[in-house]
């Protein structure tokens, strides 16, 4: 079965702590992103790579990390610096940044 | 800076209508509108994608139009099925990196 895997489907991070989000495709795509979804918003963008070693800051990246070690693993890491990071988080892959992005199921990030 | 806008936020509507969702955009630069839809704390589905030098796409009982020039898109839905309830996203693809800007979306509520 082809697609992009998320785990887990929801995770609860304490004050201060850092918590990582998986991303996984066996699409064979090159590119990669990572988007924060909150009710009644459209996505916003905190990372994308187009290649493996490579990735760039999206548009709210400021609290997070990311490492893009193999072409089908993208983890997402929400850092103590990040201080809402209650949301939805989307991964998705593409062939080529051109073209149309496949999605995940998302990750539910709940603070206790 | 684009931005992408989706009205109404909400929309309720019999079971075999045919129905339209709009879009908006403010910068008709773009390289490509895409259609998605999101089911209920899932992730995204591609349903259309419009290059800039298109008019119109169809799959099945969907149609969307592009109209750079007035920077609107139109999703047309005919003959509507309760399973057609969702929401709806669209996206526009900048021409300077090809990231995607997103509306908030419509939630499509079809009633049997």
């Amino acid at each position: 079965d082809g697609g992009i895997t998320q785990s887990p489907k929801y995770l609860f991070r304490k004050e201060g702590q850092n918590v990582t989000l998986s991303c996984e495709q066996n699409l064979n795509h090159d590119a990669m992103y990572w988007y924060r979804q909150d009710p009644g918003q459209g996505l916003r963008l905190i990372y994308y790579s187009q290649i493996v070693n490579d990735f760039q800051k999206g548009d709210i990246a400021e609290g997070y990390s990311v490492s893009r070690e193999k072409k089908e693993s993208f983890p997402l890491t929400v850092t103590s610096a990040q201080k809402n990071p209650t949301a939805f988080y989307l991964c998705a892959s593409s062939m080529t940044v051109y073209e149309t992005q496949y999605f995940g199921p998302g990750t539910r990030l709940l603070v206790l | 800076k684009q931005e992408v806008t989706q009205i109404p936020a909400a929309l309720s509507v019999p079971e075999g209508e045919n129905l339209v969702l709009n879009c908006s955009f403010t910068d008709s630069a773009i390289y490509n509108l895409q259609w998605f839809r999101q089911d209920p704390g899932k992730g995204l589905t591609s349903l259309l994608l419009i290059q800039s030098s298109q008019r119109e796409q169809t799959s099945g009982r969907l149609n969307a139009s592009l109209d750079k020039s007035s920077g609107r898109s139109t999703l047309y839905i005919a003959a509507s099925q309760p399973g057609d309830s969702a929401t709806y996203l669209c996206a526009v693809a900048l021409n300077s990196n090809y990231q995607l800007i997103w509306g908030a979306g419509t939630k499509l509520i079809i009633k049997p």
